[in-house]
């Protein structure tokens, strides 16, 4: 079955500090990664892409990960700051089909 | 400009009655999407359009009738609303054929049934 699973559910940081989101899925053939951040009240937008053959990408203080053997990702946020308190995402795309497959989110909450 | 709208943005009203959700992309994509955002957070994909065509109907109620009078738009129809239809709905928009297939999304329509 093709699934994603992001931990934490939910992470309550300071503003400064760093964070690591976590993305395992088994979604079979695999074609890419995406992490997308979701803001209160709007709908997602993407950070990141990632195919088989990338391993890591960074967008600005974002950098994400891709373990393609453990079907591992993390999405690594630099020196958070008040506007990175979001929902983060994971959607892993099949090979062949319209439709990806959406992790539930990590909720993210940096405190000044 | 806007790339992906959906009006209206909050929609309050009561069991039993028929509403509707537009949505309208001027980003030139061919595949138009409707998703159920639930008290959780979690998306939930519940139909796609390619070119005017259904391709993906996951199991929803049929009171749920996505219509599309043009690659542009897609709306989507709520007939005889329950409790359990209170989401937010989100509209989405992406190119077949481009490269990794980035999924654009609406603003979101919250939809409360009383």
């Amino acid at each position: 079955k093709n699934q994603v699973e992001q931990s934490p559910q939910s992470l309550i940081i300071l503003e400064g500090k760093n964070c690591t989101l976590q993305c395992n899925y088994t979604v079979s053939p695999f074609s890419n990664l995406r992490w997308y951040k979701q803001d209160t009240g709007r709908g997602p937008v993407s950070l990141t892409i990632m195919t088989f053959s990338e391993n890591t990408k960074s967008n600005g203080r974002y950098t994400a990960t891709l373990d393609a053997d453990t079907k591992q990702s993390s999405l690594h946020i630099t020196a958070s700051q008040l506007s990175d308190s979001a929902s983060y995402i994971c959607v892993v795309s099949r090979g062949g089909s319209y439709i990806p497959t959406f992790g539930r989110g990590t909720s993210l909450i940096v405190h000044p | 400009d806007t790339a992906v709208s959906q009006t209206p943005k909050y929609l309050v009203t009561q069991m039993g009655n028929d509403k509707s959700i537009k949505c309208e992309q001027n980003l030139g994509h061919d595949t138009m999407y409707w998703y159920k955002q639930d008290s959780k957070k979690f998306l939930k994909i519940m139909f796609s359009y390619n070119n005017k065509e259904l391709i993906i109907n996951e199991t929803v109620p049929n009171r749920f009738s996505p219509k599309s009078p043009d690659k542009a738009h897609l709306n989507l129809h709520i007939n005889s609303l329950e409790l359990g239809d209170s989401a937010v709905y989100f509209c989405a928009s992406s190119l077949q054929g481009a490269t990794y297939n980035e999924q654009f999304f609406g603003p979101g329509t919250r939809l409360t049934v009383l």
